[in-house]
């Protein structure tokens, strides 16, 4: 299993732009959720799903639309990209335990993006 | 999101010495408390976890204990080895947030 994958590793965008971040799993998970990560920072969440076309809104979602259209990809769109938006991209899938919210999250290698 | 406190923001050690690290949380609803650690340039990796109907689990040199009456939860590091230098991070389901981080490191 490649288990949770992110395209591109890096990206530059100028201010302005716009793009998607890419983000798929392989293991069946239900959930699926994006952060960013700010240097010498901890992971703040932008998005999440709890499953195929549903989607919420986490502690940071402005300037960023999310989709689940099925259970393996959920991308992230940056409608027109600001300097603010410099950071790294974590996308993480999870699987569903009885009883608790959220069980161990699988975390991509990330996306190093700059926006000049 | 939940207001989850994780203290101490920096922590420095002898190599062989044990380190402790806290997480406070405000949300009674939980019932799982996980720890990551990340590596400088690499991604969040869970390390240990515990569920609310037990007060301490250890895997080899890593313990986590809870104490729900007083809403916080630690992690527990022993006899520490250089590998062990990362930035660690609690976290709590319900609101999907992390502490602030804890960076670590071991002084040889």
């Amino acid at each position: 299993n490649a288990g949770v994958t992110q395209t591109p590793k890096f990206q530059v965008l100028k201010t302005g732009q716009s793009m998607t971040l890419q983000c798929a799993q392989d293991m069946n998970h239900e959930y699926m959720s994006w952060y960013r990560q700010d240097p010498g920072m901890g992971l703040r969440l932008i998005h999440y799903s709890v499953g195929a076309g549903i989607t919420d809104q986490g502690e940071v979602p402005n300037g960023y639309n999310v989709s689940r259209s099925t259970t393996e990809d959920f991308p992230l769109r940056l409608l027109s990209a600001a300097p603010s938006q410099t950071s790294v991209y974590f996308c993480a899938s999870s699987y569903s335990i009885t009883g608790l919210a959220w069980g161990e999250q699988f975390f991509g290698p990330g996306t190093r993006l700059t926006v000049l | 999101g939940e207001n989850v406190e994780q203290h101490p923001s920096t922590l420095s050690v002898q190599e062989g010495d044990s380190a402790v690290i806290k997480c406070t949380y405000s949300d009674s609803a939980s019932n799982y408390f996980p720890w990551y650690k990340q590596e400088l340039g690499k991604r969040p990796q869970l390390i240990i976890d515990i569920r609310s109907n037990v007060g301490e689990k250890k895997d080899q040199r890593i313990a986590v204990t809870l104490n729900k009456t007083a809403k916080h939860f630690s992690l527990h590091i022993t006899e520490t080895q250089p590998e062990d230098s990362a930035v660690y991070f609690c976290f709590k389901g319900e609101k999907l947030t992390f502490g602030t981080g804890t960076r670590l490191t071991i002084i040889p």
